[in-house]
């Protein structure tokens, strides 16, 4: 099977623009996730998606990032504007059914670099 | 808020010595997985544990979850150099979301 496609893979951008990733998961997926991974340090939940509706997004910094699954499939992050702290490597996850102690399957990630 | 610690930060060995990662969690947990991200990768998925003092074994690799599910440790025997990466563990305290450890950066001299 396809894995969870992700793109772009890199990304540079100067702070206060915007930026937005993209994300495919496996085909079927129910839970979709971004995770935020600082380097050094484990992924840090984002957000988390079942079909298209939110689960929890209690660690999403809301007053510069938003994310949306409008259709239960496909998903985007975008952060507006950006910070030097927001570089890291974006990473999406999925994982089927809804049942949240179920394997993830994560995309190779964006790595952002804020200047 | 739930915290997962993991100790050592970074391992170096000899190809063929053995490896261990441990894992503790500030507060119980209903099951435990465990992650390898090679350099330059992502997370993949080893295993999952759930039940108290349970231990699985992939091949050279021994996985354990403590009897008061707070603790776990991954085990390598007679490293290789393909093992390198860094091994995460993530918990899950009752029905909320994973949270990863800082995890284990493993290098493998041959």
């Amino acid at each position: 099977e396809a894995g969870v496609a992700q793109s772009p893979r890199y990304k540079i951008i100067e702070k206060r623009q915007s930026v937005a990733f993209w994300c495919n998961p496996i085909s079927g997926h129910a839970t979709l996730y971004w995770y935020q991974q600082i380097l050094g340090q484990g992924p840090k939940l984002l957000i988390q998606f079942q079909n298209n509706g939110v689960v929890d997004d209690s660690q999403l910094p809301k007053d510069r990032f938003s994310a949306e699954r409008l259709k239960g499939v496909d998903s985007t992050l975008k952060i507006q504007p950006a910070k030097l702290e927001d570089s890291a490597v974006y990473l999406c996850a999925s994982s089927p059914g809804t049942v949240i102690n179920q394997p993830q399957h994560f995309g190779d990630g964006t790595r952002l670099s804020i200047l | 808020g739930q915290q997962v610690m993991q100790i050592p930060q970074y391992q170096h060995v000899q190809e063929g010595e053995d490896f261990t990662t441990y894992c503790n969690s500030s507060t119980t947990l209903s099951n435990i997985q465990w992650y390898k991200q090679r350099p330059g990768g992502h997370p993949v998925f080893l295993i999952q544990l759930v039940k108290s003092g349970e231990v699985k074994k992939q091949k050279r690799l021994t996985f354990q979850f403590g009897e008061a599910k707070k603790n776990s440790s991954l085990h390598i025997t007679a490293t290789q150099t393909t093992d390198v990466g860094t091994y995460f563990c993530a918990g899950l305290e009752g029905y909320s979301t994973l949270t990863f450890g800082k995890g284990t950066m493993l290098l493998v001299s041959p």
